[in-house]
């Protein structure tokens, strides 16, 4: 596609309940990048994919987190048990190669009330 | 080992007058340096970025940064603040082509 998209792009859900947030890079991009934006912080690196392989996934805040990547293409990140310290805006990029910079999607808000 | 240190949480200028963004960085190899911005409810836009080829880089709506190694900076200018550069700049830092490490961010307000 012409950017990265992301969805939903708002998700409201109870604590305790598992969540998946979805990410469709731009074509032909074999890297990819989760982070993580909470109010008034900066971005909290989670996750990177390199095709399928995620060869630095020492950002996961926890074992309830986890994601995987497929055909080299889309990545979902799954949050089981949510808790309100999840709560966050939820930002994924693309880049054909790291150092050329990242485009990112315009991210999904999470909310565990 | 990488970091981003921006000085700074929020700077406020007036309207034409001369913007400076402060960025440090620290790195055990040479690095390859970004700034994006980000508008309300969007996502981050890359604005510019230095590879090692010339070390003053200009980027979009007229923003320029100056990669100096001996002070490990890479500060953004512009020379005149419009009222849509209003938003929140994030500097970067990545040396492995793996994940870019992000400075806790610079939000700008421009005063009429």
């Amino acid at each position: 596609g012409a950017g990265v998209s992301q969805s939903p792009s708002n998700k409201v859900t109870e604590k305790g309940k598992d969540v998946e947030l979805r990410c469709d890079p731009i074509s032909g991009h074999t890297a990819l990048y989760w982070y993580r934006q909470s109010l008034g912080q900066g971005l909290e690196f989670l996750i990177y994919f390199q095709g399928n392989s995620a060869p630095d996934k020492s950002g996961l805040p926890s074992d309830r987190f986890s994601a995987e990547r497929t055909g080299g293409s889309v990545s979902t990140l799954t949050i089981q048990r949510t808790q309100q310290e999840d709560s966050a805006v939820y930002l994924c990029a693309s880049s054909p190669r790291g150092l050329y910079g990242y485009t990112f999607g315009s991210g999904t808000r999470l909310t565990v009330v | 080992a990488q970091s981003v240190t921006q000085l700074g949480s929020h700077v406020s200028v007036s309207e034409g007058a001369l913007v400076l963004l402060r960025c440090n960085y620290s790195s055990s190899v040479p690095p390859y340096l970004f700034w994006y911005v980000q508008y309300p409810n969007q996502g981050l836009q890359l604005l510019l970025k230095y590879t090692s080829a010339a070390t003053l880089v200009k980027g979009i709506n007229g923003f320029e940064a100056e990669f100096k190694k001996s002070e490990t900076s890479f500060h953004l200018t512009k020379p005149s603040a419009h009222m849509s550069d209003a938003a929140e700049y994030f500097c970067a830092v990545n040396t492995n082509a793996g994940k870019s490490t992000f400075g806790d961010g610079t939000t700008l307000t421009v005063k009429p």
